[in-house]
C-alpha cells in the first residue's frame, strides 16, 4: 500500500516548456487534489476532481490543466512554464466521508 | 469569506518546554478541523481531526487541540516538546455538510532549541 505517490520528486524547466506532473492513489479514493505550496502563503489548491472524467478548478488554475481518466490517477499539466509557477506542487487523496487528505511527498518545480 | 488564520508565523521553544499553536477560521457553520505537520522536505501528515463531540481531541506524537466555538479557534498544544517536533504545522478547515474543499492557514513554523 503506497498511499500517495508524485513523480518527479524535482524538475528544472525553461519558460515556455510544457510538462505533466504525476500523481497515483491506491486507496480508492474518488476525491484528490492539486495544491501549489509557497512560502507564507500555505497551501493553495489548482485543481480537485471528484471522480473518474470530472475535474473542477480550484483558487489558482491558470496555467494548469487536468485530467481524470481513472481514479487511481489525476496528473497535473503545466501548458507554457512561467518563472511564477515555481513551487512545490502537492497532489491529495482525499477521504470523502472524514475530508482527512493523504498528501504526496511533493514536486519541487523550478522555472528558469 | 472562509478563511483559517495562524497568528504565528514561527516559534521557537525550548526542548522539553510546552507548546501552544494557534489556530481561528471563519467559516458558515462548524467546520471540520484538521491540523496537519510538515517536516522538512516532506508532504503533510495529519495530526489530528475534530468532527463532533469532545471538544479536545488527541493526536498522534502527544498532540491534542481544544475546539473553542465561542471563539473559532483550533489550538494546538503538547505539553513537552522534543527535538524532533521542529517542523511546519498548518491547521485546516473543511466543509461538514457535503464537499471537501479544504482551507489551509499560512503556517507556523516551530524552531526546538536544546
Amino acid at each position: 500500500n503506497a498511499g500517495v505517490t508524485q513523480t518527479p520528486k524535482f524538475q528544472v524547466l525553461k519558460t515556455g516548456q510544457s510538462m505533466t506532473l504525476q500523481c497515483a492513489q491506491d486507496m480508492n479514493h474518488e476525491y484528490m487534489s492539486w495544491y501549489r505550496q509557497d512560502p507564507g502563503m500555505g497551501l493553495r489548491l489548482i485543481h480537485y476532481s471528484v471522480g473518474a472524467g470530472i475535474t473542477d478548478q480550484g483558487e489558482v488554475p491558470n496555467g494548469y490543466n487536468v485530467s481524470r481518466s481513472t481514479t487511481e490517477d489525476f496528473p497535473l499539466r503545466l501548458l507554457s512554464a512561467a518563472p511564477s509557477q515555481t513551487s512545490v506542487y502537492f497532489c491529495a487523496s482525499i477521504e470523502a466521508i472524514t475530508n482527512e487528505q493523504f498528501f504526496g511527498p511533493g514536486t519541487r518545480l523550478t522555472v528558469l | 469569506a472562509q478563511s483559517v488564520t495562524q497568528p504565528d508565523i514561527h516559534i521557537t521553544v525550548s526542548e522539553g518546554a510546552s507548546l501552544e499553536l494557534r489556530c481561528n477560521y471563519s467559516y458558515g457553520a462548524t467546520p471540520y478541523l484538521f491540523w496537519y505537520v510538515q517536516s522538512p522536505g516532506q508532504g503533510l501528515q495529519l495530526l489530528l481531526k475534530y468532527f463532533s463531540g469532545d471538544t479536545l481531541v488527541q493526536g498522534i506524537k502527544g498532540f491534542e487541540a481544544e475546539f473553542k466555538r465561542s471563539q473559532s479557534s483550533f489550538n494546538l498544544r503538547k505539553p513537552s516538546v522534543h527535538w524532533s517536533d521542529a517542523a511546519e504545522y498548518f491547521c485546516a478547515v473543511a466543509p461538514n455538510t457535503g464537499g471537501f474543499k479544504t482551507i489551509f492557514g499560512a503556517g507556523t513554523r516551530l524552531f526546538v532549541k536544546a
